[in-house]
């Protein structure tokens, strides 16, 4: 089964620097792969998604991720944080080779943003 | 209605009781999923159904049960709550029993409190 692994529990940053969330995840075959955004007491809101093609995917908000097949990693980043990101960032991954189709997501990073 | 519409909010059970999650999308997405949230530990499915009069088990199915009578509508019941089933639960919708590509869409929630 398929899984994925976001190594940091919780990031802080100062408004204006570079973010890296990390991202490591096992699957079968080819995977999709997603980020997605909670904000405090609201829904999820996807970021960007990988499927194919270009490794290097561009989202919403100036994120982007990169997927990176030798190192099972599909790292998010942003150059300059704004106070509005925080929030908890989820990887999530399909495992489109084996036959299930649902998202299994990471256990989430929190982000917290120093003004 | 646009997207995916759950029912209640919030709520607060006696244990014990049985309890019913309402689930509705207008996209007329194939595939619908329930998730609960819980602290550290992200998002676990709890069950799915990739068209409409099927449904499977995920992660996480005990204590709870699912129909997908229509396309539209998917509820989750919890027979005889308990107070481990405390948690937000959230449905999602995707267009495809193949759903890489397209993502999926979220709820915003229903936070259950079991007491």
């Amino acid at each position: 089964a398929q899984s994925v692994t976001q190594p940091d529990i919780h990031i802080t940053v100062s408004e204006g620097a570079s973010l890296e969330l990390r991202c490591n995840y096992s699957y079968g075959a080819t995977p999709y792969l997603f980020w997605y955004v909670q904000s405090p007491g609201q829904g999820l809101q996807l970021l960007l998604k990988y499927f194919s093609g270009d490794t290097l995917v561009q989202g919403i908000k100036g994120f982007e991720a990169e997927f990176k097949r030798s190192q099972s990693s599909f790292n998010l980043r942003k150059p300059s944080v704004h106070w509005s990101d925080a929030a908890e960032y989820f990887c999530a991954v399909v495992d489109s080779g084996a036959g299930s189709y649902q998202l299994t997501f990471g256990k989430g990073t929190k982000l917290s943003v120093i003004p | 209605i646009a997207g995916i519409t759950q029912a209640p909010t919030s709520q607060i059970l006696a244990a014990g009781r049985r309890m019913t999650l309402r689930c509705t999308q207008d996209m007329r997405h194939n595939a619908m999923y329930w998730y609960r949230q819980d602290l550290g530990l992200g998002l676990r499915l709890i069950h799915y159904s990739n068209t409409a009069g099927t449904t499977g088990k995920g992660e996480v199915p005990d204590g709870y049960s699912v129909s997908r009578a229509n396309t539209d509508d998917f509820p989750l019941t919890l027979a005889s709550a308990v107070p481990s089933q405390t948690s937000v639960y959230f449905c999602a919708s995707s267009d495809s029993e193949t759903p890489g590509p397209y993502g999926y869409t979220f709820g915003s929630g229903t936070r259950l409190t079991v007491v």
